[in-house]
């Protein structure tokens, strides 16, 4: 049973560049929450999907944007990257109607914006 | 903006001790959840705990909740050099899939 998927693992991109990053939930999870990780801090909510709709939205700009598939796999698309927007992406899946509140988290995707 | 705050933010003991942490929040919260990151990965959930219980144990570990003083605290008995990691504590507002939100954490290294 693969847990969450995230790629790609590491990523550059320069200025002004946008970036998508993947996310495949854990088996039979049907909701995708992205974080925002910055180096010495604690993950911020970016937003969550659930049946392919924007669900929850943190406090980010309308750069950061994403989508949810059929199959329950899920994008986050950047725009306009700033030096700022380096960070560790995570990505997490729960099933939105199950008892336990638990996030499963995925590797991650490191970002670095030149 | 963060909704906890764990304290110490640096935590450094031998091998055979316990560890303690605390996390403070801000607003009422529906369950307080701690998780563990291993050198900026992913992170792995540790226990939960909802604002109606005040104690909860799962094998060498101990969360507290305090919710009239809005803190927490998690308890590492007898470390081990393995459980040297980072630790964040993540409120929970409502029930279900709702958004985690995550203090800035304590990293713990554990001596041999």
């Amino acid at each position: 049973d693969a847990g969450v998927t995230q790629s790609p693992t590491h990523l550059i991109k320069t200025r002004g560049q946008q970036v998508t990053l993947r996310c495949s939930p854990k088996s039979g999870h049907d909701t995708v929450s992205w974080y925002q990780q910055a180096l010495g801090q604690g993950p911020q909510f970016i937003f969550q999907y659930y049946e392919e709709e924007e669900r929850q939205r943190g406090n980010f700009p309308d750069r950061f944007s994403g989508h949810q598939f059929p199959n329950y796999s899920s994008e986050l698309n950047v725009n306009a990257l700033l030096l700022g927007d380096s960070a560790l992406y995570l990505c997490a899946s729960s099933l939105i109607w199950a008892f336990s509140y638990e996030q499963y988290f995925g590797p991650g995707t490191r970002l670095t914006v030149t | 903006s963060q909704q906890g705050e764990e304290d110490p933010q640096a935590l450094s003991i031998q091998e055979g001790e316990n560890a303690t942490m605390n996390c403070s929040y801000k607003t009422s919260i529906n369950n307080l959840q701690w998780y563990r990151q291993n050198s900026g990965r992913g992170l792995v959930h540790l226990i939960l705990i909802r604002s109606n219980e005040r104690e909860k144990h799962s094998g060498r570990l101990r969360v507290t909740l305090d919710t009239s003083k809005k803190s927490s605290s998690l308890l590492i008995t007898a470390s081990r050099a393995a459980d040297t990691a980072s630790y964040f504590c993540a409120t929970g507002l409502r029930g279900g899939s709702e958004k985690l939100v995550f203090g800035k954490g304590t990293k713990l290294t554990v001596n041999p």
